[in-house]
């Protein structure tokens, strides 16, 4: 139990363009999704924090204008990278929580490629 | 506010070794503890948790206790296998809202 998909798991986009990130938790409902991006020296940073039907609370530091949350259903919740730029380029992960638990389980990750 | 330190990495350890992965936290109130484990090129995955002191996480021939009186909550396996080679995070996390804080990961390398 307790699995989540991500999805995709490669995406290569062009500079300018947006793309979409999907998280599904299969088998549990997600109250609450977490969105993470990870860095080459593997360090993981939070960008934010999102429950079904409100908008999401973001890191300081993170453009929400830039990184779009949605979190509409209690199984899905996706991130757009709106006109991506190379340095948008890295590893993004999704962690879907119900609500009386404490861990996070999370997808597959999704490795962006902005050319 | 709340925060992991984990010990740097890379650990390199011969088949059958015994591990020990150091993890302290610092922290409001009683958190959970957690250690996820990270393939190349995959997301992560929970090995164990521990919600209250003294509780002993363990799964798959690795454990882990939290310890209260030392802020801690290390990471040990008996006898490691090339396939435990990963990147390990040890985390903490109240419920709701609160987002789970990672330490910045171990990577573990084992040779046969």
């Amino acid at each position: 139990g307790a699995v989540v998909s991500q999805h995709p798991s490669r995406v290569i986009c062009k500079s300018g363009t947006s793309v979409k990130i999907e998280c599904r938790s299969l088998d549990f409902q997600a109250t609450t999704m977490f969105w993470y991006r990870q860095f080459p020296k593997q360090s993981l940073m939070l960008m934010a924090t999102s429950n079904e039907g409100s908008k999401a609370t973001y890191e300081q530091g993170v453009e929400k204008d830039k990184f779009l949350i949605n979190h509409a259903s209690l199984t899905l919740s996706t991130l757009t990278v709106t006109s991506a730029h190379p340095e948008d380029s890295s590893f993004y992960i999704c962690g879907g929580r119900v609500r009386t638990g404490t861990e996070a389980f999370f997808g597959q990750g999704t490795r962006l490629t902005v050319v | 506010g709340n925060s992991v330190t984990q010990m740097e990495g890379p650990v390199t350890l011969s088949e059958e070794a015994f591990l020990t992965i150091n993890c302290t936290y610092t922290a409001t109130g009683y958190p959970s503890l957690f250690w996820y484990v990270q393939y190349p090129g995959e997301g992560l995955q929970l090995l164990l948790k521990a919600t209250k002191a003294d509780d002993k996480g363990s799964n798959k021939g690795f454990e882990a206790t939290y310890r209260k009186e030392t802020t801690s909550f290390h990471l040990e396996k008996g006898s490691v296998q090339v396939s435990d080679s990963a990147v390990y995070f040890c985390a903490l996390s109240g419920r709701g809202n609160t987002p789970l804080v990672f330490g910045k990961g171990t990577r573990l390398s084992v040779i046969a």
